[in-house]
């Protein structure tokens, strides 16, 4: 099954925060998130692993809770550069190989 | 920076016929993958492939679809026959080490696949 993402679409002024969520109904051994702008192929951006420990970006932080399954993506004071289509990806771990499942995705759009 | 690859950019063929999408993954890198995005959708797995077999696929990936690492640096993705639903992105990804989901996996720029 596919993680759900939600917020389905954002759209933000330049400096304004924003927060998309992630949800499985698997356990989760880690999430993956990736942008993505139009045309062009999803660009890493953070993990997320089971235990807390997080890899990523300056300006863009998350957060895994294990308990509910759910991760959540924090951009701070949103620059035009945000916008695009934010994916995140859920690995099961285990014997699944690092394969991705991804959510729908979010459309952001930050404006001047 | 080291990055994925792909050619071609963007391919477009007849229904029925034979395409190979190739990929030429981070040097280093023991994991590869193929995904591919309908236009508007997600972005959806199709095959995992370690130690020159594949690990893991997806029920996408039927027998009208192959990979194979021909040398030390290609990784290619075959449609035998395609279908007008093949038309989509298809991106190759890789990651260095094996064991869990706990490492990056690095996107090439993807190759778009129009089937008339």
């Amino acid at each position: 099954q596919q993680p759900v993402q939600s917020p389905q679409a954002v759209i933000l002024r330049e400096g304004e925060d924003a927060v998309i969520n992630c949800s499985s109904s698997k356990a989760l051994y880690s999430v993956h998130w990736y942008r993505q702008k139009h045309g062009e192929a999803p660009v890493f951006l953070m993990i997320l692993l089971k235990g807390g420990e997080q890899k990523g970006h300056e300006k863009i932080s998350a957060s895994f809770n294990e308990k509910k399954q759910q991760s959540s993506l924090y951009l701070t004071a949103s620059q035009l550069s945000y916008s695009g289509t934010y994916f995140c990806g859920a690995n099961a771990g285990g014997t699944s190989y690092g394969k991705l499942t991804f959510g729908q995705g979010t459309i952001l759009t930050v404006h001047p | 920076e080291p990055e994925v690859t792909q050619t071609p950019s963007h391919q477009v063929t007849q229904m029925g016929q034979e395409v190979i999408l190739r990929c030429v993954p981070i040097s280093n890198h023991l994991y590869f993958y193929w995904y591919r995005q309908i236009l508007g959708q997600k972005v959806e797995f199709l095959v995992s492939f370690y130690n020159n077999e594949i690990s893991e696929k997806s029920e996408i990936f039927d027998d009208q679809f192959s990979v194979e690492r021909p040398d030390g640096s290609n990784f290619t993705l075959k449609i035998r026959s395609t279908k007008l639903e093949d038309s989509a992105m298809y991106f190759c990804a890789s990651r260095p080490l094996w064991g869990g989901g706990t490492d990056t996996q690095y996107f090439g720029p993807g190759t778009r696949l129009t089937v008339l």
